[in-house]
């Protein structure tokens, strides 16, 4: 059974400051990989996705994330941070033909001035 | 173009009803996916459709149902309402050929 792990519950950071958000996963196959954001009572946003190829993925809003196959892990970074970034941040694992998406507990980042 | 729009945007039932939630995905997207969403946890997987038939199922009771219809629209259905069903139901959407998911705004059901 595929699994996403999210180790920070909560990251503070400064804005203009550097973000990196981090995601383990468990799955039996070539993962395909997603981060979303999600702001307070919204849905989803696709962020960046990583199928095959190029292990650094770049994405909307300034966000990449590298695929390290070794680790099992999908990190996403922004090297500077804006006070909009405020959000809930998901990482989600999926299957090749499948549709069946799973999901991390999140991260909540919170800006500080 | 239109984003994945769901109905109605907030909803309070009362324990034991029943509830009906409304989807319309991507023009030109066949593939419609629910999810939960209870508060301070990750989205989690209920029902997949494509072209009309049921294609995975996630770990709900059978008090969950949903269906879609020929416009590619879908509706989930929650029987016997408890109040751990109150959470963020979020509908997202697939192109063919794709595989990532774009979501909806999700409806905010509440079960007092």
């Amino acid at each position: 059974a595929q699994s996403v792990t999210q180790p920070d519950i909560h990251i503070t950071v400064s804005e203009g400051a550097s973000l990196e958000l981090r995601c383990n996963y468990s799955y039996g196959a070539t993962p395909y990989l997603f981060w979303y954001v999600q702001s307070p009572g919204q849905g989803l946003q696709l962020l960046l996705k990583y199928f095959s190829g190029d292990t650094l993925v770049q994405g909307i809003k300034g966000f990449e994330a590298e695929f390290k196959r070794s680790q099992s892990s999908f990190n996403l970074r922004k090297p500077s941070v804006h006070w909009s970034d405020a959000a809930e941040y998901f990482c989600a694992v999926g299957k090749a033909a499948g549709n069946k998406l799973t999901f991390g507990g999140g991260t909540r980042v919170l800006v500080k001035p | 173009d239109a984003g994945v729009t769901q109905s109605p945007t907030h909803l309070i039932k009362t324990r034991g009803q029943h509830v009906t939630l409304r989807c319309s995905p991507i023009s030109g997207h066949k593939s419609v996916s629910w999810y939960q969403q209870v508060l301070g946890q990750g989205p989690q997987f209920i029902f997949q459709y494509y072209e009309k038939e049921e294609r995975g199922r996630g770990n709900f009771p059978d008090r969950f149902s949903a269906r879609q219809f020929p416009n590619y629209s879908s509706e989930l259905n929650v029987n016997a309402l408890l109040l751990g069903d109150s959470a963020l139901y979020l509908c997202a959407s697939r192109g063919r050929g794709e595989y990532e998911q774009y979501f909806g705004p999700g409806t905010r059901l509440t079960v007092t």
